[in-house]
């Protein structure tokens, strides 16, 4: 098993919708929670990043944490077909620099 | 800023063979993080490097090594290809971000990555 499970999808949705994705994760040390946009042929580019558990806003992305049940979760309102791209979670357990990443997420959003 | 960039971006071997990947920072950046990423296995964490010396490993065997110069330039090296090696390698630059006046974590760049494929 995985240390952090992530529905690979595709997951389809009509424009406008909200998204919400999601991520189970089973070393309870994570402590840093991020979420990354990929799209097709390039490198993953940070959304999202939290420490701890708590909720985050920025724009139509909010993410979740819940550590009690070790799970994440982020939210795209509004969402838009230029949001059609694989979305990938990834924790760390200290400051360094060390990731461990969900399998991603591929999202498809049809105008 | 420039953003992190990786060259060859596109790169054929044979098996046995070894390939050096190449990356360059963001100006200011002195990590520099590799990953591969495959359909199986996603993306793997291979190794950082920080002010030239290695500070984290991840569970990838000997083949796999790396190396960072003053400039905060990087290199990674498999050496005796196996099709297994077909990946996406990426390279993530990084620098603290603080906040308040406290500095908190790095957060990582990515770059475009280098696609190799072995045959």
């Amino acid at each position: 098993q995985k240390e952090v499970e992530q529905d690979p999808g595709p997951l389809s949705v009509p424009e406008g919708a909200i998204v919400s994705l999601n991520c189970t994760y089973s070393n309870s040390a994570f402590q840093y929670f991020m979420w990354y946009r990929q799209y097709s042929r390039k490198g993953p580019e940070l959304l999202m990043y939290t420490y701890s558990s708590g909720n985050k806003e920025d724009g139509r992305f909010t993410a979740q944490v819940d550590k009690s049940s070790k799970y994440i979760s982020l939210f795209i309102r509004d969402s838009q077909p230029s949001d059609s791209a694989t979305y990938l979670c990834a924790m760390r357990i200290g400051a360094g620099n060390m990731l461990t990443f969900g399998g991603g997420t591929r999202l498809m959003v049809k105008p | 800023k420039a953003g992190v960039t990786q060259t060859p971006r596109y790169l054929i071997k044979t098996r046995g063979q070894q390939v050096t990947l190449s990356c360059s920072p963001i100006s200011g950046h002195r990590s520099v993080s590799w990953y591969q990423q495959t359909p199986g296995q996603g993306l793997q964490f291979l190794f950082e490097y920080f002010s030239e010396t290695q500070r984290n490993k991840g569970n990838f065997p000997g083949r796999f090594s790396g190396r960072q110069f003053s400039n905060s330039r990087s290199e990674m090296n498999v050496s005796t290809l196996e099709l297994g090696d077909s990946a996406l390698y990426l390279c993530a630059s990084s620098s603290p971000v603080t906040s308040g006046g406290a500095v908190s974590v790095d957060t990582q760049y990515f770059g475009p990555g280098t696609r190799l494929t072995v045959l």
